[in-house]
């Protein structure tokens, strides 16, 4: 079964940092980009950047430009979305989502991983 | 303020035919390819039907979708109360080079 699996529930402090992870399984992962979106409480859904897992090629929404960092590790078809100073509005939920080549196209998803930063 | 535009709300007694619409511009629709994806309460987003030049594609039974310029519609036939849901359209920007999303459209079954 093609899937994508992310990590657990996050509760940090405004200034921690955090990486939260996304793990391809069922599939060839070098070959399929993995995004990630955030849906902030409500329900508008952000795009905030994509990485191609073969050669690391990472692209970045102009909005979430320098606040994140995507990252991934071929050898255990693992993609990060990561955090070096949380900020409160970073509390949100956030998705992993393949897509298959280069039609802008997110067939399989992630569970999702809340992360909430509170003082 | 999101760049494609849904109607907040839409609804139907079941059996009944919904349709939601999207409307984009040039720069999105108007060039790229437009998928519309379901999201159940508390669930992940789940993608429906996408469209290509080559037409749509996907999930066909009661869902059906198509794009004329900067406009894109998602047609549900037959409403079943597991469509309660909300409905999302999405394409490509090429201006803002990025992936967008329109504002949501919640499906109730009346």
């Amino acid at each position: 079964e093609v899937q994508l699996a992310q990590s657990g529930t996050e509760v940090k402090k405004p200034g921690e940092s955090l990486k939260i992870s996304c793990k391809g399984s069922g599939y060839t992962f070098t070959r399929y980009w993995i995004a990630w979106v955030r849906q902030m409480a409500g329900k508008d859904l952000e795009y905030m950047g994509i990485i191609y897992p073969d050669d690391s090629d990472t692209r970045y929404s102009p909005s979430f430009q320098g606040q994140v960092t995507i990252s991934v590790d071929k050898s255990t078809t693992t993609a990060y979305l990561q955090w070096s100073s949380l900020k409160a509005s970073d509390s949100a939920m956030y998705f992993c989502a393949r897509q298959p080549g280069d039609v802008h196209s997110f067939d399989i998803w992630g569970q999702g991983t809340l992360v909430t930063v509170s003082s | 303020q999101s760049e494609l535009i849904q109607p907040p709300s839409a609804s139907g007694t079941p059996g009944q035919r919904v349709t939601i619409s999207c409307s984009g511009s040039e720069s999105n629709i108007g060039s790229n390819t437009v998928t519309w994806y379901q999201q159940l309460p508390g669930t992940a987003p789940k993608r429906l039907i996408y469209i290509t030049d080559q037409g749509p594609s996907g999930v066909p039974d009661r869902f059906s979708a198509s794009k004329s310029g900067t406009s894109a519609s998602l047609a549900i036939s037959g409403l079943q109360s597991e469509d309660e849901a909300e409905y999302y359209c999405a394409a490509w920007d090429d201006r803002l080079k990025g992936y967008v999303f329109g504002s949501g459209t919640e499906v109730t079954v009346l």
